[in-house]
């Protein structure tokens, strides 16, 4: 069955750095789109960041431009999120989310998700 | 950035009810529009995409409708396993947004 875990989450001090990982396994993740979604403690759902299987195009948040980077490792079977200059906004639950395969453009499959909290 | 609203932000209903939410977009986005259902302590599941497409194993009693800039989820027959809060998503262009959610409450 498709599975998705996403690991590396923690305690991190403001302007501080950390990376997340999305293991994926139970289909063919090099042929999906994938993303990263957060939620914030009691909010809403914040699109993160996206990255299609050529892995060649790549989409962020204004809210994580230019201090975030996707990437991901198909032989792996592995999504990756490297946080840098974090801020207390960032703190939230983070998920991997794969893209359906019918539309391009919802997640049919979403992992467990790992917190990440920004706090000195 | 396009803009999604949901209303209401939350709706009081029994078993047996028929909920409608709607979510409004703050310019065209033609049908790319999904729906999704999270209870506490989970992540989001896919109910609908493509405005109105089922998605595989979701009950039929959910029905997804609307084109461009309004939209409605619509739940017939509330069951008990149906509490729960709902957020929509665009996905016309990027960023690619939520609505704020629609909380279903027990009345």
């Amino acid at each position: 069955q498709v599975q998705l875990v996403e690991s590396g989450g923690g305690l991190v001090k403001p302007g501080g750095s950390l990376r997340l990982s999305c293991a994926a396994s139970g289909f063919t993740f090099g042929d999906y789109d994938v993303s990263w979604i957060r939620q914030a403690p009691g909010k809403g759902l914040e699109w993160v960041s996206y990255i299609r299987r050529s892995y060649n195009t790549v989409y962020y948040a204004d809210s994580v431009k230019g201090r975030f980077t996707i990437s991901r490792d198909d032989a792996k079977n592995s999504l990756y999120l490297q946080m840098n200059s974090l801020r207390a906004e960032d703190t939230a639950v983070y998920y991997c989310a794969r893209v359906n395969f019918y539309d391009s453009r919802s997640f049919d499959y979403w992992g467990q998700g790992t917190l990440l909290t920004v706090s000195s | 950035d396009i803009q999604m609203t949901q209303s209401p932000s939350s709706v009081s209903a029994s078993v047996g009810d028929r909920v409608t939410i709607t979510c409004r977009a703050s310019q065209g986005i033609s049908s790319w529009l999904a729906w999704y259902q999270q209870k506490p302590g989970k992540a989001p599941k896919l109910l609908i995409y493509a405005a109105s497409s089922l998605q595989g194993g979701v009950p039929s009693r959910f029905r997804g409708s609307g084109s461009a800039t309004l939209f409605t989820l619509t739940i017939s027959g509330l069951q008990p396993e149906d509490f729960a809060t709902y957020f929509c998503q665009q996905a016309y262009t990027f960023p690619w947004t939520f609505g704020q959610g629609t909380k279903v409450e027990v009345k």
